[in-house]
């Protein structure tokens, strides 16, 4: 079953806008994860964040974390046209015990327009 | 390259047929898992291995699904009597031991179609 679930579904943007997408998961987790998928292709990690943390910066990334409202945002700054994917959200579950799996949600579909 | 590698990407078959996908994983990583998606929706979680002892299995993995790391390192995920159902994309992941800050990498994954 699909833990979290990703805001907007879809989002559309101009290159050099920001980008904002946001996950809401259900269970106390160790970490979240965020992933992207270009169309047809794997996954390709882009950031993780611990449970005792609010705030991580990677390049034009940022993601926040609110334990106490289960939820978390992916900011992607300055956009371009290849950043153009799908975006995961995907939660490290602290009721797995030895965190054997991760658990995604449904995605958002970002296009940055050129 | 020292990804995650899986074989084959692409593979068409008719329902009933037999299917085998191949993973190797980051060569240090002892921990293997297999996940599918289908079109529009995250990875859902199949099965994992602690080096080739297969640990946990989702009720996803029905008794046509089998899955083997024989030596700890390269796992096979064979489907038996495919049905339609079955056409997603197979993805393999590999991580190193669990830490609260492990990543666990993804492959290219392999597409199935059942026709």
């Amino acid at each position: 079953s699909q833990q979290g679930e990703e805001d907007p579904q879809a989002l559309s943007i101009q290159e050099g806008e920001n980008a904002t997408m946001n996950c809401s998961y259900k269970t106390s987790i160790n970490n979240l994860q965020w992933y992207r998928q270009n169309s047809g292709r794997g996954l390709v990690h882009l950031i993780l964040i611990r449970s005792n943390e609010r705030e991580k910066h990677s390049g034009r990334l940022r993601v926040t974390l609110d334990t106490s409202k289960k939820s978390s945002s992916l900011l992607i700054t300055a956009s371009r046209a290849a950043d153009t994917a799908s975006y995961f959200c995907a939660t490290d579950e602290l009721s797995s015990g030895s965190a054997r799996q991760l658990t995604f949600g449904s995605g958002t579909q970002l296009t940055v327009l050129p | 390259d020292t990804g995650v590698s899986q074989n084959p990407r692409h593979k068409i078959t008719k329902r009933g047929q037999n299917v085998t996908f191949r993973c190797d994983p980051i060569s240090e990583h002892n921990r293997l898992y297999w996940y599918r998606q289908t079109l529009g929706q995250g990875p859902e979680f199949l099965t994992y291995f602690q080096n080739e002892a297969q640990l946990e299995k989702s009720r996803l993995l029905s008794d046509r699904f089998s899955a083997e790391r024989p030596k700890g390192s390269f796992s096979t995920l064979e489907i038996q009597r495919t049905e339609q159902g079955d056409s997603a994309m197979y993805l393999c992941a590999s991580s190193l031991e669990w830490r609260v800050g492990n990543t666990i990498y993804f492959g290219e994954g392999s597409w199935l179609t059942v026709v």
